[in-house]
């Protein structure tokens, strides 16, 4: 079974600053990472991934990530943030071959203006 | 992207009564459609997985005869959350993949139930 953690619940971060959310996984087997955005009342949508290749992974809206398989963590960046950035972002892990998502709890992005 | 459409987006109903959740994939076939629950600011619980043209397989604790899952045809599953509960309040979320050996899972936009 995987597990994924979100140390950090929220994190407030003032606009044009750049942030850093961390997630770290549990797993035994090889893994897909994905992370997720969610609106107020919303759906999620798909941020970016990594499946396999280089560990660098980029993404929409000038979010990139990078895979540490020793750390095993999958931290999101972005060099910039703005004001439209406000959402919970969500990490999630699943298995290769199973096509379960398992999420953190989410961390709470707000930007200050 | 494809689209995975949720209806409603919010519904509020009668403790004992049933409600039905239709999810939609509007651009593709998703052989494969899977049922969330959120609770406030906090993560995405599974609660089912279904595959077209059979029986869902539930997670551990999810009451099936209460979280009736349907998955008729390739692009619609729906949840029935049968006489309901104010304990069932909360936001549900289908998303869907289009087929096996795909990695992307298309997530509608949620729908609010409040039991009152």
């Amino acid at each position: 079974a995987q597990s994924v953690t979100q140390l950090d619940s929220q994190v407030p971060v003032f606009e044009e600053a750049p942030v850093e959310l961390r997630c770290n996984y549990s797993s035994s087997v090889s893994v897909y990472l994905f992370w997720y955005v969610q609106y107020p009342n919303q759906g999620l949508q798909l941020l970016l991934k990594y499946l396999s290749g280089s560990t660098l992974v980029k993404g929409i809206n000038g979010f990139e990530a990078e895979f540490n398989k020793s750390q095993t963590s999958f931290h999101l960046r972005k060099p910039s943030v703005h004001i439209s950035d406000t959402a919970e972002y969500f990490c999630a892990v699943s298995d290769i071959g199973n096509e379960k998502l398992t999420f953190g709890t989410g961390t709470r992005l707000t930007i200050i203006p | 992207g494809a689209v995975v459409s949720q209806h409603p987006s919010w519904v509020i109903c009668k403790s004992g009564t049933s409600v039905k959740i239709e999810c939609r994939s509007l651009d593709f076939q998703a052989t494969t459609m899977f049922w969330y629950r959120q609770f406030p600011k906090q993560s995405l619980m599974l609660m089912a997985t279904s595959n077209e043209g059979s029986k869902a397989t539930y997670e551990q604790g999810v009451e099936k005869d209460k979280f009736l899952i349907n998955h008729a045809s390739l692009t619609l599953s729906t949840l029935t959350v049968t006489s309901a509960h104010p304990e069932d309040s909360s936001f549900y979320i289908c998303s869907a993949r289009a087929g096996t050996g795909t990695t992307e899972a298309f997530f509608g936009q949620g729908t609010r139930l409040t039991v009152v």
